[in-house]
């Protein structure tokens, strides 16, 4: 079975301030790992995802996030939030392997705030 | 490509009406899922099919609840009958197994049970 923690409901932080979201797993198997977001009144939006290879993955609008094996952690970072990053982000795991196997299992997401 | 379609995207009722919500996913791709996010209960996983196969249904609330894919390009979430506490955000999602399982969502049905 697999989990995803993600401490907190809520972050806010100032215009320009570093953006750090938190995001554990838990998975008996190497997993794959991805990162959503939300805007107000829209659907998820995948913003950036790890399967093999390098652990420090870029996504869109600036995100980041490293795979953290030992950490089972895969936390996303931006240096410097603006506003339009006000959005609710959804950390989510699957097994890792490609194929019928493919049910994300997500956490309850966190809510950003960015403070003019 | 168009992404996931779906309708309505709005859809108010009354109670004990049924109500249908429909899916058109990505074309080629092999799994479809159903979810239902609300405030307090946030993003479930209702049900989702492999190539047009229910394959895990346990989310799925209640008898009230069924879910269908006669064909790989169309799914339907039918409430009958619905309750006040259906209402919520109804989000279709789609994905293909040549890629690494990342889920395409659709722009949600957002259902309101008066």
């Amino acid at each position: 079975a697999q989990s995803v923690t993600q401490l907190g409901s809520h972050v806010s932080v100032s215009e320009g301030a570093l953006v750090l979201l938190r995001c554990n797993y838990s998975s008996s198997v190497p997993p794959y790992l991805f990162w959503y977001v939300q805007y107000p009144n829209q659907g998820l939006q995948l913003l950036l995802k790890y399967t093999t290879g390098a652990t420090l993955v870029k996504g869109i609008n600036g995100f980041e996030a490293e795979f953290k094996k030992s950490e089972t952690s895969f936390h996303l970072t931006k240096p410097s939030a603006h506003m339009s990053d006000a959005a609710e982000y959804f950390c989510a795991v699957t097994l890792g392997t490609p194929g019928a196997n493919s049910k994300l299992t997500f956490g309850k997401g966190i809510t950003l705030s960015v403070r003019p | 490509d168009a992404g996931v379609i779906q309708s309505p995207r709005h859809e108010v009722t009354e109670m004990g009406q049924e109500v249908t919500l429909r899916c058109k996913p990505i074309s080629g791709h092999n799994s479809l899922f159903w979810y239902r996010q609300t405030m307090m209960r946030g993003l479930e996983l209702l049900i989702y099919f492999n190539n047009n196969v229910p394959i895990d249904d346990s989310g799925m609330p209640e008898d009230r609840f069924s879910a269908k894919m006669p064909n790989a390009s169309f799914s339907t979430l039918k409430i009958q009958p619905s309750e006040p506490r259906d209402s919520a955000v109804y989000f279709c999602a789609s994905s293909s197994w040549t890629g690494f399982n990342e889920q395409f969502f659709g722009p949600g049905t957002r259902l309101t049970v008066l």
